[in-house]
């Protein structure tokens, strides 16, 4: 596709459920990136994957957020026993490896009940 | 640490009106600076960076930002808004080299156009 996917638009789940949402980066695009957008602020950055590989995962904020990117494109980002503290907008980006221009998506607005 | 701040939270101003988003940033190094907007409904979008060279950097649609060093300042400017202006703006910065992936971002300026 033209820019970056991401699905679902829209979860809601109950407290102590798994999500998965998940990015189709733009065609090409050899990096990916998540970042979380909660109410009221600025994204902040998760994590950073180069091809296939997590190349910095730093930003994860517990070991219940695990993303992966299997084949080097499509990426999902997984929450285990989510929490109510978890509800945000999930945002996916991409970049060329040359570019420093990242696209991002128009995010999965993920809400905890 | 990088952080950015945006300390004006919400910017209310008339249609042809002048406007000007404050952006000041923290860091050690030299640094990569972005503006991103947001329009209701939409995802983020670039709208101008700094990277080298030409500290004043313009976008297609009339907006301008001068990275100002001494000043740790790229604050944003248009001399003329309009109603379709009306979005979520949220300046951001990256280190440069090996680092440049990573974007920090401040909490957003929410710029409203009156007409």
């Amino acid at each position: 596709g033209a820019g970056v996917s991401q699905t679902p638009s829209n979860k809601v789940t109950e407290k102590g459920k798994y999500v998965e949402l998940r990015c189709d980066p733009i065609s090409g695009h050899t990096a990916l990136y998540w970042y979380r957008q909660s109410l009221g602020q600025g994204p902040e950055f998760l994590i950073y994957f180069q091809g296939t590989g997590a190349a910095d995962d730093s930003g994860l904020p517990n070991d219940r957020f695990f993303a992966v990117r299997p084949e080097g494109s499509v990426s999902t980002l997984k929450i285990q026993r989510t929490e109510r503290g978890d509800s945000a907008v999930y945002l996916c980006a991409s970049s060329s490896i040359s570019g420093n221009t990242i696209y991002f998506g128009e995010g999965s607005w993920l809400t905890v009940v | 640490a990088q952080s950015v701040t945006q300390l004006d939270s919400q910017v209310p101003v008339f249609e042809e009106a002048p406007v000007e988003l404050r952006c000041n940033y923290s860091s050690s190094v030299s640094v990569y600076l972005f503006w991103y907007v947001q329009y209701p409904n939409q995802g983020l979008q670039l709208l101008l960076k700094y990277l080298s060279g030409s500290t004043l950097v313009e976008s297609i649609n009339g907006f301008e930002a001068e990275f100002n060093k001494s000043q740790t300042s790229f604050h944003l400017r248009k001399p003329s808004v309009h109603i379709s202006d009306t979005a979520e703006y949220f300046c951001a910065v990256s280190e440069g080299g090996d680092s440049s992936y990573k974007l920090i971002f401040g909490s957003g300026t929410r710029l409203l156009v009156r007409p």
